[in-house]
């Protein structure tokens, strides 16, 4: 059974860079047919995808969200990662990483709480 | 604004059968992509409830059921019970930009009664 947990700082200042990583456990990140997205939950809101990442590295991003995002990802560390650039309060948001299977997300991380506050 | 649109929520007594309705366009639903459904119990990460339409993961019980019609979807939950109480979420692409788009709708919360 795969697991994914999300990890990196609670609070991010505005207009600086908010940096999460994702660790794969329990399989290969570079294995089977998976892509690994990111997705958020502002409070009150519904869930909006990012954007995903292939094994090989080919990126597809949310095109609300392009040019501040960049995703990566280390096959070596099982982990892929998430940059958002120039963040506002907007930004703010409850983050999760999950694996793409086929069209839909199978498995997801438990999620983290990204706060924008000077 | 979600590119799906859903009811902000619905609810229903235990035992009875409730659907939430997920209405797309022809860039996304109506264009032949499937449809998915997430659960998310207060506190915890989306569980895939539903996949490609009408297909029960693995554990899902068979009171869930997904359908696709058009441009829109429904799940139906039936035999309603208080665990079901959650927010639910459907999901599908989008021919954008990419051809790639992951849109989601903005979510119905289940209250049972």
């Amino acid at each position: 059974q795969v697991q994914l947990q999300e990890s990196g700082p609670g609070l991010v200042k505005p207009s600086q860079t908010l940096s999460l990583t994702c660790t794969v456990s329990g399989g290969s990140i570079s294995g089977g047919t998976f892509y690994w997205s990111w997705i958020r939950q502002p409070a009150g809101k519904g869930l909006e995808w990012i954007g995903r990442i292939y094994p090989k590295g080919i990126t597809n991003y949310n095109p609300s969200l392009r040019g501040r995002v960049t995703i990566s990802i280390d096959t070596s560390e099982n982990q892929f990662s998430l940059k958002v650039n120039s963040v506002t309060a907007a930004d703010t948001a409850v983050y999760y990483c999950a694996r793409e299977l086929s069209t839909s997300f199978d498995s997801w991380g438990h999620g983290t709480l990204v706060t924008v506050s000077s | 604004q979600s590119v799906l649109t859903q009811p902000p929520s619905v609810s229903g007594a235990p035992g009875q059968r409730v659907t939430i309705s997920c209405t797309g366009s022809r860039a996304n639903i109506g264009a032949g992509y499937d449809v998915h459904w997430y659960q998310r119990l207060p506190g915890a990460a989306p569980r895939l409830l539903i996949k490609n339409n009408n297909d029960r993961p693995s554990g899902v019980p068979d009171r869930f059921s997904g359908s696709k019609s058009g441009t829109s979807a429904s799940l139906a939950i039936t035999g309603l019970q208080a665990e079901d109480e959650a927010d639910y979420y459907c999901q599908s692409y989008d021919s954008g930009l990419s051809g790639w788009d992951v849109v989601f709708g903005g979510g119905t919360k289940l209250t049972v009664l």
